[in-house]
């Protein structure tokens, strides 16, 4: 089945820009979401289909989607956004939800 | 406001069954696809089932095929998972999840399940 490969751990310091990237056979050509999970608590959907943001979440995330690579970003990091960072997608060849192993991204 | 609530995580045996419900509010429940996503202490999310609205359509993680069931009952707004032949790789958080086709936009705040004797 499809696999999304996903850099374990990402660190920034508080105001520059965060890039997690999220590989993929082809998966420019699907649609990807992302998923922020602080600790303790639920995911929560940051972006779907590559680049939109769902009502209440802030400008600074962004997504893109090309090639075998989907990147979230997220700019004016806050210390806030320390989290666990997931990408997924519906993989329609074996009827699959797939999530990417994570990323913890880390204030410094 | 949408509200997921997940009950019947529990201790349970390697081998024993355990069946888990989600109350759900808030929205039309049987217009909505649901999904079941779990999550192993200190590890990441993995989807383990989802079914359309009307529950005539299932899907399942090969991890969990042939053992999970997941159903729903639209009239009182409720999802479920049953699940069988359990093991200690089941050991998870699971969560039920408001599953749409861009993702999922809400979840509730999940329930564990600990397989071990």
């Amino acid at each position: 089945s499809y696999v999304l490969t996903q850099s374990p751990s990402v660190s920034v310091a508080p105001g520059q820009t965060a890039r997690i990237t999220c590989g993929g056979y082809n998966i420019g050509s699907k649609s990807v979401h992302w998923y922020q999970q602080r600790p303790g608590q639920a995911p929560v959907l940051v972006v779907h289909d590559n680049s939109d943001r769902p009502s209440g979440i802030p400008e600074r995330f962004s997504g893109s989607n090309s090639g075998n690579t989907a990147t979230l970003t997220i700019t004016r990091v806050e210390a806030g956004d320390e989290a666990d960072y997931y990408c997924q997608l519906w993989d329609g060849g074996s009827d699959h939800w797939v999530f990417g192993g994570g990323t913890k991204l880390t204030v410094l | 406001e949408v509200r997921l609530l997940e009950s019947g995580g529990t201790l349970v045996q390697p081998g024993g069954s355990l069946r888990l419900s989600c109350a759900a509010s808030g929205f039309a429940f049987s217009t909505y696809a649901m999904s079941w996503v779990r999550q192993a202490p200190g590890k990441g999310l993995e989807w383990v089932s989802a079914t359309s609205g009307s529950g005539a359509k299932t899907f399942y993680a090969d991890s969990v095929k042939g053992r999970f069931t997941i159903s729903r009952d639209n009239s009182k707004n409720t999802l479920y998972v049953q699940m069988n032949s359990l093991r200690v790789e089941d050991t998870a958080v699971y969560y039920c999840a408001k599953d749409l086709a861009y993702g999922f936009d809400s979840w509730g705040q999940g329930t564990l399940v600990t397989v071990s004797s």
